[in-house]
């Protein structure tokens, strides 16, 4: 019954590994987004797509690669991890303004 | 450019007591304003919004904010406060910009901290 869920909640792995994370709603949102959240508890929005479509990339390096297979799913691969990629990244769906976001997934690169 | 400050990285109030977090925006038109709460190891929550209409907005959990233009304000309140209401407090501004992405523009966060 979870609105927007991503896994795996938990992620440690050594520098220069690929890792992904995944991410659903069943809420039937047109626009779904990935956050990224920093030691300070900085939120800042990575990516946003819309209908499948890329919509927002803000100034994120391009290890970071978001696929969208349909709208209802919103994926981050994550290539070469560098230690200053270790945050919390939130996956959020929204309508009319509305976000509604997953429980986070905290990456810890070591 | 969107943005919102808060200006308070923590706030201490008494279970009982009332309570108010600040929020300042700054925005060109009109702003989409929003309340979201972050519990440790959680996302974050939906807490209320404004948009148009009345200046003082209802939300969950008791909570209400307060819309100022004069001031560029958007400050939360609660009328007596919980224990567990002790969690983190982001005032959001949706970007309007031309893209019309509905993205959230986040302030740095507020922890209020409330004691029995």
């Amino acid at each position: 019954d979870t609105a927007v869920s991503q896994t795996p909640k938990y992620l440690v792995t050594q520098m220069g590994n690929d890792k992904s994370i995944k991410c659903e709603q069943n809420l039937g949102h047109d626009t779904m987004y990935w956050y990224k959240q920093d030691s300070k508890k900085f939120l800042k929005i990575m990516f946003s797509y819309n209908n499948k479509e890329l919509i927002i990339n803000e100034t994120v390096p391009n290890r970071f690669s978001p696929k969208s297979p349909d709208k209802a799913h919103l994926n981050l691969h994550i290539n070469s991890l560098e230690l200053g990629d270790s945050a919390v990244y939130f996956c959020a769906s929204s309508q009319e303004g509305k976000a509604f976001f997953g429980q986070g997934t905290r990456l810890t690169v070591v | 450019a969107q943005s919102v400050a808060q200006p308070e990285d923590q706030v201490n109030v008494a279970e009982g007591n009332p309570l108010t977090v600040k929020c300042t925006y700054s925005v060109s038109g009109n702003p989409y304003l929003f309340w979201y709460v972050q519990y440790p190891n959680r996302g974050l929550q939906f807490l209320l919004k404004y948009i148009t209409g009345d200046n003082l907005v209802k939300g969950s959990y008791g909570f209400e904010a307060e819309f100022n233009k004069s001031q560029t304000s958007f400050h939360l309140k609660k009328p007596s406060a919980l224990v567990s209401d002790s969690a983190l407090y982001f005032c959001a501004v949706r970007d309007i910009g031309s893209s019309n992405t509905g993205k959230l523009i986040f302030g740095q966060g507020t922890t209020l901290q409330v004691k029995p």
